[in-house]
């Protein structure tokens, strides 16, 4: 079975700071890797996926991920963050050819003004 | 883009009664569809998957009898929660997956739960 795995909880960043969020998946097949965001009272959304091809994926708002296969591992990352960027993140994986998707436990991201 | 339309965002309800909850997508079909429940400060758990046409697919832990989903078309799945009690208060979230290879999950809004 796969897991997904977020280092982090909470995080607090100040505006213009760089934001790395780690995730770690468990799974011994080929995967799809997702990052959704969902922003106070609203519904998840996409934020980037990673199916096939260049590992390193670019998003909506700036952020991008990086897979790692020897490392499991899909990590968010954005430059400089905005007050706007508040929000929780949540990774997620499902096995290619599977359409169940498994999440993290996401991390609240609260970008100080 | 893609919309799924959750409805009712929110509700409360007594102990020993029951509520659905239905999940539409607007401008796509889906054959299939997903329940998630979220406690707070948990990551959502997946609880079922819904076919159109079939039974759906539970995970393990997940009574199949006190989570009814009907799947009749290819635009509408509903959850109904029978029987509810305070433990099941939470927020459900359903998604669905436009019909096509590697399509990726298109959230409703949630619903909340209130079982008092």
């Amino acid at each position: 079975a796969q897991s997904v795995s977020q280092h982090n909880h909470h995080v607090i960043l100040s505006e213009a700071a760089s934001l790395e969020l780690g995730c770690n998946y468990s799974y011994g097949g080929t995967v799809n890797l997702f990052w959704y965001v969902q922003y106070p009272g609203q519904h998840l959304q996409l934020l980037l996926k990673y199916f096939s091809g260049d590992p390193l994926v670019k998003g909506i708002k700036g952020f991008e991920a990086e897979f790692i296969k020897s490392k499991f591992s899909f990590n968010l990352r954005k430059p400089s963050v905005q007050w706007s960027d508040t929000a929780e993140y949540f990774c997620a994986v499902n096995a290619v050819g599977g359409n169940k998707l498994v999440f993290g436990a996401g991390t609240i991201l609260r970008v100080k003004s | 883009g893609a919309v799924v339309s959750q409805h009712p965002s929110w509700v409360i309800c007594k102990s020993g009664t029951s509520v659905k909850i239905e999940c539409r997508s607007l401008d796509f079909q889906a054959t299939t569809m997903f329940w998630y429940r979220q406690f707070p400060k948990q990551s959502l758990m997946l609880m079922a998957t819904s076919n159109e046409g079939s039974k759906a697919t539970y995970e393990q832990g997940v009574e199949k009898d006190k989570f009814l989903i009907n799947h009749a078309s290819l635009t509408l799945s509903t959850l109904t929660v029978t029987s509810a009690h305070p433990e099941d208060s939470s927020f459900y979230i359903c998604s669905a997956q436009p019909t096509g290879a590697e399509s990726p999950l298109h959230f409703g809004n949630g619903t909340r739960l209130t079982v008092t």
